[in-house]
């Protein structure tokens, strides 16, 4: 099975300022989605930003983007101007692009702390 | 408004008494999963299902079991809970990857059902 890793198991950061949270994944295949998730205390998952593994250009939306190194399996998300509503906890996800796949496979998790 | 729905929302229960969780979804999607999530050990998939009548194991399909009758339902149950069934449980469903369009790669979750098994 496909395991996603999450080194950082808390992260801070000062407000308006940028941080990085990091995200590795092993693999076989060479078709596949990654996907960043955020939880805020409300539990919801929200689906922040993804990224198709046959696309070279790193994915953005507003102030969030990823860089993707798919030889290195790494799958960084950069938040940048950094928000208190920021402040939550980051899943990394990794989906098979095979037809059928429908197991997303997560990460530990990375705590973010948003310092006012 | 497009959404995944969960209920029990919340739930306290005792050793062995069986248990259904709820959960339906507005958007046609064929893919539908529950999750589990614990601290440390982010989510990890239960039980999903490709479609009416089609259903298969996750990653941790012990003490639970699911059915697909419609499409827009996939209750899981517990036949008997046990403490370590403890946890925050997730729904969520998706098109089917032969669906042309970006929302295809887009899994949308349910608010989550915290059950408490003493």
């Amino acid at each position: 099975a496909q395991t996603v890793t999450q080194s950082q198991p808390e992260m801070s950061v000062q407000e308006a300022e940028t941080v990085t949270l990091s995200c590795t994944y092993d693999t076989s295949e060479s078709d596949y989605y990654l996907f960043w998730y955020k939880q805020p205390p409300s539990r919801q998952m929200i689906l922040v930003i993804r990224q198709e593994a046959y696309k070279q250009q790193n994915a953005t939306e507003n102030r969030f983007s990823v860089n993707f190194q798919k030889a290195a399996k790494s799958f960084s998300l950069k938040i940048s101007d950094s928000q208190l509503g920021d402040a939550a906890m980051y899943f990394c996800a990794y989906r098979s692009a095979s037809e059928g796949a429908n197991n997303l496979f997560f990460g530990t998790g990375t705590r973010l702390t948003v310092i006012p | 408004e497009a959404q995944v729905t969960q209920n029990p929302r919340y739930l306290i229960t005792v050793t062995g008494k069986k248990l259904t969780v709820t959960c339906s979804q507005n958007m046609n999607h064929e893919y539908m999963s529950w999750y589990r999530q614990d601290p440390g050990l982010g989510l990890r998939q239960i039980y999903y299902s490709m479609n009416v009548e089609v259903t298969d194991k996750g990653d941790v399909p012990e003490g639970y079991k699911v059915s697909r009758k419609e499409k827009r339902n996939f209750p899981l149950i517990l036949e008997s809970p046990s403490p370590n069934q403890t946890s925050l449980y997730f729904c969520a469903s998706r098109f089917s990857s032969i669906n042309p369009g970006p929302w295809a790669y887009e899994q949308y979750f349910g608010p989550g059902t915290r059950l408490t098994v003493t």
